[in-house]
């Protein structure tokens, strides 16, 4: 059964980037062609999509608001897969979720997520 | 500012069905699937419906979806206690180029 853990740390500063890992376990990435992406929740707020990519890598998907400053990238060796924004600042402080997709379309939603990690952006 | 639109909130009493609307477009909703997504606080979300009315096999026949023209719907029958949380209706956007969500409403069990 596969599960999701997101691992970075927990604080960043203002101007600097965040990067966070997202761990498979259970199986391994290359099982089937799925989006692979992050979701994000800042205090209050509700849930946002950042990005996503397909399992081989070849094709990334981003929350247009967001894609200046994001990479999302797959080792599937590893069995990981990465999220780094750049240039961050306090609205970027959120609880972030790692998730994979039901299908090889982005639009089939996320039946699989990981526990969440903060990331507060503080100097 | 999400594309989906969402009532802030919703309550029922226990064994009352309530219904939550997802207010969209046609580069969305119009267009494209509907995911329902329940989020309780501290935990992740979870995906509730899929293709507008579909539900994953380890969710509660309490739930159901639908859908027409721009709006989708979340259905909660016989209402618990434990259906207090956060939910999220979701869809794909053709204008966005993206996965966008709804603006969220909060059930509240009285």
């Amino acid at each position: 059964q596969l599960q999701l853990h997101e691992s970075g740390p927990g604080r960043v500063k203002p101007s600097g980037s965040l990067s966070l890992s997202c761990t498979v376990s259970g199986g391994s990435m290359n099982s089937g062609r799925y989006y692979w992406g992050w979701v994000r929740q800042p205090p209050g707020k509700g849930l946002e999509w950042i990005g996503s990519i397909i399992s081989d890598g070849v094709n990334s998907l981003f929350n247009p608001s967001l894609k200046s400053r994001v990479t999302i990238s797959v080792d599937t060796a590893k069995n990981q897969f990465y999220l780094t924004l750049r240039s961050v600042s306090a609205a970027d402080t959120a609880v972030y979720y790692c998730g994979k997709t039901v299908t090889g379309t982005l639009g089939d939603g996320f039946d699989l997520w990981g526990q969440g990690t903060v990331v507060t952006v503080s100097s | 500012q999400s594309l989906l639109t969402q009532p802030p909130s919703v309550s029922g009493v226990p064994g009352q069905r309530v219904t939550i609307s997802c207010s969209g477009s046609d580069s969305n909703v119009g267009s494209s699937a509907v995911n329902w997504y329940q989020h309780v606080p501290g935990k992740s979300p979870k995906l509730l419906i899929i293709y507008d009315d579909v539900l994953p096999s380890d969710v509660s026949d309490r739930f159901s979806g639908s859908k027409s023209g721009t709006s989708a719907a979340l259905a909660i029958s016989g209402l618990q206690s434990e259906d207090e949380a956060e939910y999220y209706c979701a869809s794909w956007d053709d204008s966005l180029y993206g996965y966008v969500f709804g603006t969220g409403t909060k059930v509240t069990v009285l």
